[in-house]
């Protein structure tokens, strides 16, 4: 089977830098995406990282250690904007190709 | 607005009942996927298919089925309906499987269930 750990919430500041950790266990293992869903929206698409290292797009950056089966999304220069749920997922080669998700991180944005 | 469509936005029914829910993929995409997401279990991959075929299953129960149509448009249908099955319900598309050259899907604005 599969499993993913993230943390439940993250507090964090406007302007401040916040990390959201992602350890998977698969059978199978093809990248890791992070998606973001804002309360009551449908996810979307952040990055993926499918080798080891690190992804940049404009504030968000996301790592891979394939090694450690671990990775990361960085969120800098927080805006309040960014409060939103944050999932990872990994692909999972089973004879078929499907994203299973993380329960997610809530990120909560104060002033 | 990533393209993808997805009716009625909101649903109330009665145990037992059976639903229709339906997605149109964006302009061109033929992978189309379905996810439930409900408050305790996260989001959960239910079934995709690609360009009218089923490709993959995931933890889809039997009183569940799904299509894709020729025109590329997507039925979800519930059927016995039980309070548990109450949740929000995502279609996702994305051009091609994933990892034949890409890894995002587009997700729509989902449809709201709520089972009495």
């Amino acid at each position: 089977g599969q499993s993913l750990e993230q943390p439940s919430e993250v507090t964090a500041v406007e302007g401040a830098i916040v990390q959201i950790n992602c350890t998977y266990q698969t059978s199978g293992f093809y990248g890791l995406s992070w998606y973001q869903q804002h309360d009551g929206g449908a996810p979307t698409f952040l990055s993926y990282n499918g080798l080891d290292g690190l992804e940049e797009t404009g504030r968000f950056s996301s790592f891979l250690s394939r090694s450690d089966s671990y990775g990361y999304l960085l969120l800098q220069e927080l805006q309040m904007k960014d409060s939103a749920s944050y999932f990872c997922a990994v692909r999972d080669y089973t004879g078929f190709q499907k994203l299973v998700f993380g329960t997610g991180t809530r990120l909560l944005v104060s002033p | 607005d990533s393209g993808v469509t997805q009716t009625p936005k909101h649903l109330i029914t009665a145990t037992g009942q059976r639903v229709t829910l339906r997605c149109s993929p964006r302009s061109g995409d033929l992978s189309v996927y379905w996810y439930q997401q409900s408050l305790d279990q996260g989001l959960q991959f239910l079934i995709q298919y690609y360009n009218g075929e089923e490709r993959a299953k995931g933890n889809i129960l039997e009183r569940f089925s799904a299509q894709q149509f020729p025109d590329l448009h997507s039925e979800l249908n519930l059927s016995s309906l039980e309070l548990g099955d109450s949740a929000l319900y995502f279609c996702a598309s994305s051009p091609a499987p994933l990892g034949a050259g890409q890894e995002t899907q587009y997700f729509g604005p989902g449809t709201r269930l709520l089972v009495l």
